[in-house]
């Protein structure tokens, strides 16, 4: 199994270009998530899938849009990329079994020019 | 909403030590806590999960307690080597509501163990 996995794991963007970050989980959990992660603000909440078909706004949802593509994927999408969306990005995963652990990607480090 | 906070922010110890971390949450209605290891420019890797109706968890040379009603855990490390290097991070799950099934995250505890 690998687990939690994503795509780029680095990226550079020029101010108002898009880009779509991937993520895809093996172990057929339902619950998906997207956070961010900022020195001296720790790990927050983008957005989350509870299941597939459905997706919530998290704490700090804009600038962003997400698509739960099947219980396997979930990607996160920067329409018009902004410097303050410069940081590391991780997806998550959370299934039913197992006390509802929660795993994690990789991360993928974002900067915006 | 929920808060979650670590303590220390920094902590640098010999080789061999004991050491205690420590994490608090405002809201009690939590469903479990996990605890994170997080190295430079890596993901995070999950250590040890407690369900809320749980008072502890072992892992080899880790032990965290919980006590739901108070709002506060520890991460107990049993002498540290310089391998235990790096960032822990606490983080809670909700029960209801809003806060269903989401971590809420403390900003970690930098460990240094230095040889």
């Amino acid at each position: 199994n690998a687990g939690v996995t994503q795509t780029p794991k680095f990226q550079v963007l020029k101010t108002g270009q898009s880009m779509t970050l991937q993520c895809a989980q093996d172990m057929n959990h339902n619950s998906m998530y997207w956070y961010r992660q900022d020195p001296g603000m720790g790990l927050r909440l983008i957005y989350y899938s509870a299941s597939e078909g459905t997706t919530d706004k998290g704490e700090v949802p804009n600038g962003y849009n997400v698509s739960r593509l099947n219980k396997r994927e979930f990607s996160l999408r920067l329409e018009s990329a902004a410097p303050s969306q410069t940081s590391v990005y991780f997806c998550a995963s959370t299934g039913l079994a197992g006390g509802n652990e929660q795993f994690f990607g990789p991360g993928t480090r974002l900067t915006v020019l | 909403k929920q808060e979650v906070t670590q303590i220390p922010a920094a902590l640098s110890v010999p080789e061999g030590e004991n050491l205690v971390l420590n994490c608090s949450f405002t809201d009690s209605a939590i469903y479990n806590l996990q605890w994170f290891r997080q190295d430079p420019g890596k993901g995070l890797t999950s250590l040890l999960l407690i369900q809320s109706s749980q008072r502890e968890q072992t892992s080899g040379r880790l032990n965290a307690s919980l006590d739901k009603s108070s709002g506060r855990s520890t991460l107990y490390i049993a002498a540290s080597q310089p391998g235990d290097s790096a960032t822990y991070l606490c983080a809670v799950r909700g029960d209801r509501g809003s806060t269903l099934g989401r971590l809420y995250f403390g900003r970690g505890t930098q460990l240094t163990v230095w040889p």
